[in-house]
């Protein structure tokens, strides 16, 4: 079946500005996570949904940073007012649960930068 | 909270030799270690993965060691393809990696010379 859809795969947008970025995950996968990859960096977790709540925001880096999930489905990571620092790729990734040991599933990402 | 160090961050070989990279994770709770490559401009691609309870785990080429003890997890690549070259990020969960976000090391670039 398809894999983790990511729209837009790229996004340029003006400091200030907001931005969404949209994850639509493998059918039937509850578990779904943002990361962040900076140029030439590891991954960095923003936050965790299962199902429609989301257990674990921890990584989140600030209060103009969130995320919602509809429909134990998509799933929108939202920036509000943006910054330079946020430029980086953001992956998301989903995961059956049905044991606890299943591996995470990344998409193509959305590389955003910020002018 | 975890912290995984990973070396080294850059490695060079000659096709046909063997890789390793290696990692230390900081939470003895950790039970699930993953691997994966990442081309550039690609996804992550997960290739292999242990769970706590197995010390070695074996997929054709590639084989993960894990040493709970030492806290450290090995990734070996054998007889080396130009087409292994990509950055390699190793990573920890405490949840199964199901139920809970990953921490991933900084990444290794592995380039295999023709």
């Amino acid at each position: 079946g398809a894999g983790v859809s990511q729209s837009p795969s790229n996004k340029v947008t003006e400091k200030g500005k907001d931005v969404e970025l949209r994850c639509d995950p493998i059918s039937g996968h509850t578990a779904l996570y943002w990361y962040r990859q900076s140029l030439g960096q590891g991954l960095e977790f923003l936050i965790y949904f299962q199902g429609n709540s989301a257990p674990d925001k921890s990584g989140l880096p600030s209060d103009r940073f969130s995320a919602e999930r509809t429909g134990g489905s998509v799933s929108t990571l939202t920036i509000q007012r943006t910054q330079q620092e946020d430029s980086a790729v953001y992956l998301c990734a989903s995961s059956s649960t049905r044991d606890g040991y299943q591996p995470q599933h990344f998409g193509d990402g959305t590389r955003l930068s910020i002018l | 909270g975890e912290n995984v160090e990973q070396h080294p961050s850059t490695l060079s070989v000659q096709e046909g030799d063997s890789a390793v990279i290696k990692c230390t994770y900081s939470d003895s709770a950790s039970n699930y270690f993953p691997w994966y490559k990442q081309e550039l401009g690609k996804r992550p691609q997960l290739i292999i993965d242990i769970r706590s309870n197995v010390g070695e785990k074996k997929d054709q080429r590639i084989a993960v060691t894990l040493n709970k003890t030492a806290k450290h997890f090995s990734l070996h690549i054998t007889e080396t393809q130009p087409e292994d070259s990509a950055v390699y990020f190793c990573a920890a969960s405490i949840n199964g990696g199901s139920q809970g976000n990953l921490i991933f090391g900084k990444g290794t670039k592995l380039s295999v010379k023709p």
